[in-house]
């Protein structure tokens, strides 16, 4: 079976300074790795996502997630943070294998302090 | 493209009532998931729907049901309702269903409170 652990309910940055949002998973076939972020009030939204290939990934408003195989982690990455990032962040694995449907992390929720 | 909708947004149901509610998938979309979404359980799947058929189902009791029509739009039901059930359910939509590469994307949810 799959899981995602996402370390950290809540984090807090300040406006500028690297986010880094933690993301380990477990899968005992190559995994599909998936970043989505929650604004209040509102479904997900997909920032990236890693299948296969290069294992840096970049996504929307400049974030991006390594693939880490030997560490089975997918963690969040945004160099400098901005006010409008303050949101909830969710990691979530599947495999392409069988009737697999996405598995979530708890969630991690994102502070920005000015 | 409209995205994912979800109707009704917010609803308020008392123990025992049962309720539906509706997702209408991106144009083209063909494959149908819902999730439940609460503070203490996070995101959990529920089932996922394509060409009519339901293809996964997460472990949730039978008071869970749901069924996808023709043009894909999908509803969900729940029967004698539960006050564990006040969650925010989500529908998210995608192409297809056997490549699970693809993105899904999600609705804006209904809020189901139950008193």
């Amino acid at each position: 079976a799959q899981s995602v652990t996402q370390l950290g309910s809540h984090v807090s940055v300040s406006e500028g300074a690297l986010v880094l949002l933690r993301c380990n998973y477990s899968s005992s076939v190559p995994p599909y790795l998936f970043w989505y972020v929650q604004y209040p009030n509102q479904g997900l939204q997909l920032l990236l996502k890693y299948t296969t290939g290069a294992t840096l990934v970049k996504g929307i408003n400049g974030f991006e997630a390594e693939f880490k195989k030997s560490e089975t982690s997918f963690h969040l990455t945004k160099p400098s943070a901005h006010m409008s990032d303050a949101a909830e962040y969710f990691c979530a694995v599947t495999r392409n294998s069988g009737n697999t449907p996405l598995v979530f992390g708890k969630g991690t929720r994102l502070s920005v302090i000015a | 493209k409209a995205g994912v909708t979800q109707t009704p947004r917010y609803l308020i149901k008392t123990r025992g009532q049962q309720v539906t509610l509706s997702c209408s998938p991106i144009s083209g979309h063909r494959s149908v998931s819902w999730y439940q979404q609460t503070p203490g359980q996070g995101l959990q799947f529920l089932f996922e729907y394509f060409s009519e058929t339901q293809r996964n189902k997460g472990n949730f009791p039978g008071r869970f049901s749901g069924r996808q029509f023709s043009n894909s739009r999908s509803e969900m039901n729940v029967s004698t309702l539960e006050l564990g059930d006040s969650a925010l359910y989500l529908c998210a939509s995608s192409l297809g269903f056997r490549d699970k590469q693809e993105t899904q994307y999600f609705g804006p949810g209904t809020r189901l409170l139950v008193l």
